[in-house]
């Protein structure tokens, strides 16, 4: 498995502002993706983060709402973008290293918005 | 559209019996299915996983089992522990989905001394 790490762990911000998440892998990996983990609910696939291209956004999921970037194998953001109360969730980065369907998650980021 | 349902919300078992946490599926296109554990305040771990072709996966105290006709599958702990307890979660992949994982919504397990 690989290390994974997600800054910040946590964060409280106001309607409308922005938030940028980081995630960093202790090693190169194939696959990223990013989840959501809304309160009371399972997790959800946001995108898969493609390096060096744009992101693939899942249904219900936009750019412009949540911009990703993937300069390396080991690193990737992801923005919340002009947020809302029913923004407020866990935030999970994966990764998974070869072509196998084993996902590895990071420890979250668990972002609340008033 | 839950594609991939964990119906008990919650199981209670007592230190050294068995826990058995179910799951049930609707695609049949699914071809690999994993289970991870969650503790508060941290990520998803995996635990085990079995791909479609097979009907049992076995690791350490952990087996999966996988009924393809009634698109079901089970997680079976023996001897449960304290340790154990924690939120459970199964989740389903296709083949030709880049990876994508479908998850449940969770079984807490709460394991008694």
């Amino acid at each position: 498995s690989a290390v994974i790490s997600q800054k910040p762990s946590r964060d409280i911000c106001q309607r409308g502002t922005s938030l940028t998440i980081q995630c960093q892998v202790d090693s190169q990996v194939t696959m990223m993706f990013w989840y959501r983990q809304q309160p009371g609910q399972s997790l959800t696939l946001i995108a898969t983060a493609n390096q060096g291209s744009e992101a693939t956004y899942e249904s219900g999921f936009v750019i412009d709402k949540f911009p990703i970037s993937r300069p390396n194998l080991t690193f990737s953001t992801l923005t919340v973008s002009n947020m809302s109360p029913e923004d407020s969730s866990i935030y999970l980065c994966s990764v998974s290293r070869d072509s196998t369907y084993e996902q590895y998650f990071g420890p979250g980021t668990r972002l609340t918005v008033t | 559209d839950q594609q991939v349902k964990q119906n008990s919300p919650s199981l209670s078992v007592q230190e050294g019996r068995i826990s058995i946490l179910n799951c049930d599926y609707t695609n049949s296109m699914f071809d690999y299915f994993l289970w991870y554990k969650k503790y508060p305040a941290e990520g998803p771990t995996f635990l085990i996983s079995i791909s479609s072709i097979k009907d049992k996966n076995e690791d350490g105290r952990f087996t999966v089992f996988l009924n393809k006709s009634a698109k079901h599958l089970s997680l079976h702990i023996v001897p449960s522990q304290p340790g154990d307890s924690a939120v459970y979660f199964c989740a389903a992949s296709k083949y030709n989905q880049g990876g994508k994982l479908i998850f449940g919504q969770g079984t807490e397990l709460s394991v008694k001394p």
